[in-house]
């Protein structure tokens, strides 16, 4: 779905680094999510936000933190990296306005390495 | 929390058979079930999704079940293609939630052709 992107796609770095993943969203949905990917976990969610002053810790939250800069914008930051935080990222939205709250659509994904 | 199983973690079957994927749920407060399909490389998808006041929904060669009482939902997939391919996940949720999906561990189906 290109309604949803995200940058950037595959990001090589060190531990101890701050990394910032950036989402953004051309669909006008107001809930946006943030999930990580990891063989045999399925996808887990780390953080999500129902509008721009709502932001609300997922299943694993803990060395991460998040920022909705806009409604079509959400940001997720490692503040310093490690190694098993290397894994595949994705953003979703969905847009509670329509009835359809629990329907969410994916951005492409971030793959991130941490060495 | 809630918590969601899937089971079997691989599947494999021959082009045309029926392949069925199976989701357990811990909370008997979620009401929501959807399914998503990833190819390879690709993002997630929903290809269909059920909610607690249904017992089967149907799309042409796809279905889902849902048992309250037992806190099971089950996909299947009927004559199944090589397009068929990909990892299917399961998530589970409640609408106070708003959306926050719980999801299963996802089954790699192969279909040979």
């Amino acid at each position: 779905d290109a309604d949803v992107t995200q940058t950037p796609r595959n990001r090589i770095t060190k531990t101890g680094k701050r990394i910032m993943l950036e989402c953004s969203q051309t669909k006008g949905h107001d809930r946006m999510y943030w999930y990580r990917q990891d063989p045999g976990l399925g996808l887990r969610l780390i953080y999500y936000s129902f509008d721009v002053k709502d932001i609300n810790k997922g299943e694993i939250s803990d060395g991460y933190s998040v920022s909705r800069q806009a409604q079509a914008k959400f940001s997720l930051s490692l503040e310093s990296a490690i190694p098993n935080q290397t894994a595949l990222y994705f953003c979703a939205t969905s847009d509670s306005r329509l009835g359809k709250t629990d329907t969410q659509y994916f951005g492409p994904g971030t793959r991130l390495t941490v060495l | 929390g809630e918590n969601v199983e899937q089971h079997p973690s691989t599947l494999s079957v021959q082009e045309g058979d029926s392949a069925v994927i199976k989701c357990t749920y811990s909370d008997s407060a979620s009401n929501y079930f959807p399914w998503y399909k990833q190819e390879l490389g690709k993002r997630p998808q929903l290809i269909i999704d059920i909610r607690s006041n249904v017992g089967e929904k149907k799309d042409q060669r796809i279905a889902v079940t849902l048992n309250k009482t037992a806190k099971h939902f089950s996909l299947h997939i009927t004559e199944t293609q090589p397009e068929d391919s990909a990892v299917y996940f399961c998530a589970a949720s409640k609408d106070n939630q708003g959306g926050k999906l719980i999801f299963g561990q996802g089954t790699e189906l192969s279909v040979k052709p």
